[in-house]
């Protein structure tokens, strides 16, 4: 089956403007979870959503928001770019909404802000 | 009381080797260790998890030998291959609905395996 596929992969924005990323779950999971993932700060929990409401959010500011779908679905936008922004994006699905267990991650949306 | 930390940064192992890679919790919630193995251009994939009702847990080449007492968990790789080069991340997570999803990572050992 399908994994978890992330969209776009590479991404080049400049310093103020806004950006939305895309992650398709695997079918039938219902969780979708958000990473950051920077040399310096490592992985970092952004947001998880279940059955389109956002259950935990991690230490980001309001720039970072996301959204779930009916679908399972979700998109996650920063406005206001930084150039700290840049980093990997990684979207993770699980089945289940208690535990991440059988958590599947994507490849990634890599953000470079210049 | 969220962190987990990890050690050793980097590891440079021959072939056939064994590869120790440590971390240590403090949340004494946490009831969900997993490993995660990334390799470039790639998410993390999960490789082996364990609770903390078990002291050890095997699969294949891969070990998680767990601590509770001493909240520590580590990773083991025998016989350790060129192919397992890459960085490794140990999680921790706590079982319940209020905690969702939510995974604390440490800050990754990258692994090097010489042939």
């Amino acid at each position: 089956k399908a994994g978890v596929t992330q969209t776009p992969r590479y991404l080049i924005k400049t310093r103020g403007q806004q950006v939305t990323l895309s992650c398709s779950p695997i079918s039938g999971h219902r969780s979708v979870s958000w990473y950051q993932q920077t040399p310096g700060q490592g992985l970092q929990f952004l947001f998880e959503y279940f059955s389109e409401t956002q259950r935990n959010k991690g230490n980001f500011p309001g720039r970072f928001s996301g959204r779930q779908f009916s679908n399972s679905r979700s998109e996650m936008n920063v406005s206001t770019l930084e150039l700290g922004d840049s980093a990997l994006y990684l979207c993770a699905s699980s089945l289940r909404g208690q535990g991440p267990y059988g958590y599947t991650f994507g490849s990634g949306t890599r953000l470079t802000v210049v | 009381q969220q962190q987990v930390k990890q050690s050793p940064q980097s590891l440079i192992v021959q072939k056939g080797g064994i590869s120790i890679i440590n971390c240590a919790y403090e949340n004494t919630a946490f009831d969900y260790f997993p490993w995660y193995q990334q390799f470039p251009g790639k998410g993390p994939a999960l490789l082996i998890a364990i609770r903390p009702d078990v002291s050890e847990k095997k699969e294949g080449r891969f070990t998680i030998s767990f601590n509770k007492s001493a909240k520590q968990f580590s990773l083991h790789i025998m016989d350790s291959q060129p192919g397992d080069s890459a960085t490794y991340f140990c999680a921790a997570s706590r079982d319940s609905m209020e905690y969702g999803n939510k995974l604390v990572f440490g800050a990754g050992t990258i692994l090097r395996v010489k042939s």
